[in-house]
Formats: structure tokens, C-alpha cells, sequence
């Protein structure tokens, strides 16, 4: 079982519905990151948080520590957020990261 | 946005032959990572480094090779390359503050035929 997991798997979702993805991890960390990859491979960090909520336009990021969770909502989805939502944490006392598979969404116009 | 470059690419090479992966930030980062992924799966860290003659194997074991010579640059080598090495192997880097922003190169899309 990996130490990350992320659901669901794979999204359709219509332009300018809310969408939610979620993070599950089962180690202690101390820190998470949502990161977006586009089609070709390239990644680009969203957010990085170690507590609470964290906002960007219409990207939101929280984290319950506690239940370790962390869920990433998209407010007005637009085709331009068509990409791959990967999880990744910093497990504490280390500085590496674990990634989860990552979540394919797809925004049709 | 973010100072990483990765070159080639794209690249086809045939069995056998020797590979280096360039990989180059001007963020001043102590920190970089070469991560390697195949398509539709997670990232895996094959090699890291935390500053300048500072090398270490990472958790997915590889037959690669790095070097780090200078801070700003993490090449990464394969000496004689098989069709199991064909992947996406991805450059980052980070700040020596835990817990910082990573920064990833647009990745090097390796095929051995």
C-alpha cells in the first residue's frame, strides 16, 4: 500500500463545475504539496502547506493533520486546468518526498 | 517562475550507448533531485544531492550515475543504456530550508532502443 494515495483516480469534469481532489497519506510529515503536471512532463508546484488552508485565485489547498488529509478544490473549472494533480509529502525527519500517482483531470469546454 | 533547465528533452539512443542528462538551476539551490517516472505512474527518486561533492542514491534503485561539481548543475549519466532505462527522468531543486517550495526542470524524455 503506498504511503500516499489519492482519489479519484482519473476526473471528467464539465467547464465551471467545483471540483475537489483529495490526498490520503499514512505516515507523519512535515509538509505537503500539491503539484500540477501537464501533458510533456513538466511540474509545477501549487501549494506547499504544513497547516490549515492556503489560497491561490481559484486553486484552495487544505490539510487535516490530524486525520491526514488534504484536499484540493477547484473553484470555475476552466479547460486550461485539464492536467495531473499529484500529492507529495515530506515525511518527517526527512527531506525527501513521496509522491502519490497523481489525479488526471479532464475540464471539457 | 522557475530558473531549472533540463537538456535534451527528447532523446533516442540506441542499446549500448553512453547517455549524460543535463540538468541546470540559477537559483543558487543547495538542494537538487533527479526523480524518474514512467507514464501514468509516481515519481521516484533515484538520485539527490544536498550541495556541492554531496551525492546520494535515492529510494528506487538506478544504474545511473550524478556528479556535483558546481551548485548549479546536477548531470545525471547512464554509461551503457538499456530498453529498461526508456522513462521520463525529472530535475529539481529546493532551498536548504525544509519544507520549502521545489522547483522541477520540464523533464528529459529518455528512449533506448
Amino acid at each position: 500500500k503506498n504511503e500516499v494515495e489519492q482519489s479519484p483516480q482519473n476526473l471528467t469534469a464539465q467547464e465551471g463545475e467545483f471540483i475537489t481532489i483529495n490526498c490520503s497519506y499514512s505516515v507523519g510529515i512535515s509538509a505537503l504539496h500539491w503539484l500540477q503536471q501537464h501533458p510533456g512532463g513538466g511540474i509545477v508546484s501549487l501549494f506547499m502547506l504544513s497547516s490549515g488552508k492556503k489560497k491561490h485565485g481559484r486553486l484552495i489547498a487544505t490539510i487535516n493533520i490530524q486525520e491526514k488529509h488534504s484536499s484540493l478544490h477547484i473553484t470555475a473549472s476552466h479547460p486550461r486546468d485539464s492536467a495531473v494533480y499529484i500529492c507529495a509529502v515530506r515525511k518527517g525527519g526527512s527531506e525527501k518526498l513521496v509522491f502519490g500517482k497523481g489525479m488526471k483531470l479532464t475540464v471539457n469546454p | 517562475e522557475a530558473d531549472i533547465y533540463q537538456t535534451p528533452r527528447y532523446l533516442v539512443i540506441g542499446t549500448g550507448k553512453k547517455i549524460t542528462l543535463e540538468c541546470s538551476q540559477t537559483m543558487g539551490h543547495d538542494k537538487m533531485y533527479w526523480y524518474q517516472q514512467d507514464p501514468g505512474m509516481e515519481l521516484h527518486l533515484i538520485h539527490y544531492s544536498y550541495g556541492v561533492n554531496s551525492t546520494e542514491k535515492g529510494d528506487l534503485s538506478s544504474e545511473s550515475t550524478v556528479s556535483r561539481i558546481r551548485t548549479e548543475h546536477f548531470p545525471l549519466t547512464l554509461e551503457s543504456a538499456r530498453p529498461s532505462h526508456t522513462s521520463q527522468y525529472l530535475c529539481a531543486s529546493s532551498t536548504g530550508l525544509s519544507g520549502n517550495t521545489i522547483y522541477f526542470g520540464e523533464g528529459s524524455w529518455l528512449t533506448v532502443v
